[in-house]
């Protein structure tokens, strides 16, 4: 079956390092995003990418990197400058256009100790 | 500035009772609607969309919406809950040609045996 996957589901950090996040599809979509929830906020838009080798700041990219160096994984880097990356992390794609639905993984939840 | 507003955080209903989840957006043009679903801890599903075509949109569980222009709404509906809708709703606006969604705060439903 087609589908996003995340890993881990659960990942807990030290203060000052970086961890990194891992999303996959196989939905073959060319457009893949990385949202942060936090309760009460609904979805904060972190980086998007449209195709291969190519990705764009979302609304809240400080603190946070991303590669997309093949069309079906788009790992998400939270750096040590990131002051508050305790939260639950959602990973989506979409077939190429902004108004065609988001498919989303089942989540990364981020704890730092 | 686009903008999505879902104005209850939480609604409680009874199972069997109706259920209508409000949501009003503020977009210069024809907006494309969604309403997506997540149960805790989970992704988020696509439960509806709405594009252009007949106002009244019906989607996945039973659930409908009415897109209404001249009251800048897009609210779901549903004729009589189950335990298992009880979920968190979130309501967004694409805004057509670029590649972002526009995203509601989010509506937790409660549902009472």
């Amino acid at each position: 079956d087609g589908g996003i996957t995340q890993s881990p589901k659960y990942l807990f950090r030290k203060e000052g390092q970086n961890v990194t996040l891992s999303c996959e599809q196989n939905l073959n979509h060319d457009a893949m995003y990385w949202y942060r929830q936090d309760p009460g906020q609904g979805l904060r838009l972190i980086y998007y990418s449209q195709i291969v080798n190519d990705f764009q700041k979302g609304d809240i990219a400080e603190g946070y990197s991303v590669s997309r160096e093949k069309k079906e994984s788009f790992p998400l880097t939270v750096t040590s400058a990131q002051k508050n990356p305790t939260a639950f992390y959602l990973c989506a794609s979409t077939s190429g256009y902004g108004t065609d639905t988001q498919y989303f993984g089942p989540g990364t939840r981020l704890t730092v100790l | 500035a686009q903008s999505v507003t879902q104005p209850d955080i939480h609604i409680t209903v009874s199972e069997g009772a109706s259920l209508e989840l409000r949501c009003n957006y503020s977009y210069g043009a024809t907006p494309y609607l969604f309403w997506y679903v997540q149960s805790p801890g989970q992704g988020l599903q696509l439960l509806l969309k709405y594009f252009s075509g007949d106002t009244l949109v019906q989607g996945i569980k039973g659930f409908e919406a009415e897109f209404k222009r001249s009251q800048s709404s897009f609210n779901l509906r549903k004729p009589s809950v189950h335990w298992s809708d009880a979920a968190e709703y979130f309501c967004a606006v694409g805004a057509g040609s670029n590649y972002q969604l526009i995203w509601g705060a989010g509506t937790k439903l409660i549902i009472k045996p």
